[in-house]
Parts: structure tokens; C-alpha cells; sequence
């Protein structure tokens, strides 16, 4: 069974301009999350995506975005990229469903470097 | 809201030596706990999870926690490290009524020959 598909896996963007990241998650898997990870702030939660709809969504701005698509596949966009916005992103995917225990399955990730 | 606490943000033991590293939660549900394990240039893999089944979990490579609620404790331990070892720990905090994951500050393991 294939694992947690990230793409790019590195990037080089300047400041201003936008991005998107692409996650493909486990088959059969329905959420998926997005997490920022930086040496000064650690992993931050940035978004979870269940069945095409957000269902959760941390503390980061309007800059930040996502969506899902009908197969799970899932993609984030920054806009107006900032250098603080350098990091690595990473995607997870899990079964499904608040209550539902199960851990998440992570995405090797996409390094994002801003210029 | 829930959160973790990880205490010590870098640990070094010596090969064959016991680790052990803290983690705290805050939960104002019962709480479903893991700890995962990063390799430079990975993404992070599973060591183990509490779901409230049994107290003492044991995972891969060797690792075991203790869920121990009076101290709102998940300590993850291992009796002898290896060199292999050597990698970023995180502890996160899932509550049963909502699917976000947080984690804790994460903590440097470095195993010294």
C-alpha cells in the first residue's frame, strides 16, 4: 500500500509570490491534515480536511488555505509569501472521523524555502 | 483545548544506557496520546499510542510508555539505546471529540558511543 505522496519536495519561491503544495493521502483514507514544522516553532497545526470540507483549522492567516478534493487528494496554498513562511510542511492522512482513534500516517513533506 | 509538554528539548544517552523522555498533557477529555519519531529529511512515523486500553503500550524498536493520569503523564522509555535511535521524539495529544493532533516541542535524542 503506497504511504502519504507529497509534492514538490523542494521549492524555491520569493517573497510575494504564492504557492501550492500537493498531498495525495493512503487509499481510503478520508482526512487529511497539514502541519507546519519550523526549528523556532516546532510542528503547528494548520488545517484538517475530511470528505472535501474543513473541519478544523489552527491559528495561522487568511494566507493560509486548502482544499480537498473528491478523491481525498488535497492541496495548500500560501499566498503572498513571506520569509517567515520557510518550513516544511508536511501531510498526514487517517481513516476518518471525530471520535476515531487512529494515529496519523505522515508525507515526507515539501520544504518550502522564501527568498 | 488539549496540548502537550515536553520536557528537555534535547536528551543524550550513552549506547546500552536507559532513555527516557517527558511528556505532559493537558486534556479536558479523555485524551488518545502517541509518540512519533523523525529521521533528518523525514516526515514522522509512529512509535506508539494510548487509546485507553491498557496503560503500559509498547511500540516499535524496542520503546514502551506509561499512561499515568493522576501525574497526566505519557513517559516514553527504552532500556538500552542504540546508535539508531538517535532522532527527533514528539509526544501529541488527539481528544475524542475532535481530529486535530497537537504536538509537543519535540525533543533531540543524541546517543553517544
Amino acid at each position: 500500500k503506497a504511504g502519504v505522496t507529497q509534492t514538490p519536495r523542494y521549492l524555491i519561491k520569493t517573497r510575494g509570490q504564492q504557492v501550492t503544495l500537493s498531498c495525495s493521502p493512503i487509499s481510503g483514507h478520508r482526512s487529511v491534515s497539514w502541519y507546519q514544522q519550523t526549528p523556532g516553532q516546532g510542528l503547528q497545526f494548520l488545517f484538517e480536511y475530511f470528505s472535501e470540507t474543513q473541519r478544523n483549522k489552527g491559528n495561522f492567516p487568511g494566507r493560509f488555505s486548502g482544499r480537498q478534493f473528491s478523491n481525498s487528494r488535497s492541496e495548500m496554498n500560501v499566498s503572498t509569501l513571506e520569509l517567515g513562511d520557510s518550513a516544511l510542511y508536511l501531510c498526514a492522512s487517517s481513516l476518518a472521523g471525530a471520535g476515531d482513534t487512529g494515529e496519523l500516517f505522515f508525507g515526507e513533506g515539501s520544504r518550502l524555502t522564501v527568498l | 483545548a488539549q496540548s502537550v509538554t515536553q520536557l528537555g528539548s534535547h536528551v543524550s544517552v550513552s549506547e546500552g544506557a536507559l532513555v527516557l523522555l517527558r511528556c505532559n498533557y493537558s486534556s479536558s477529555v479523555p485524551p488518545y496520546l502517541f509518540w512519533y519519531v523523525q529521521y533528518p529529511n523525514q516526515g514522522l512515523q509512529l512509535l506508539l499510542k494510548y487509546t485507553s486500553a491498557a496503560t503500559l503500550v509498547k511500540g516499535i524498536n524496542g520503546f514502551e510508555a506509561e499512561f499515568k493520569k493522576s501525574e497526566t503523564s505519557f513517559h516514553l522509555t527504552k532500556p538500552s539505546a542504540h546508535m539508531s535511535d538517535a532522532a527527533e521524539y514528539f509526544c501529541a495529544v488527539k481528544s475524542g471529540n475532535n481530529n486535530d493532533m497537537r504536538f509537543g516541542a519535540g525533543t533531540r535524542l543524541t546517543v553517544k558511543p
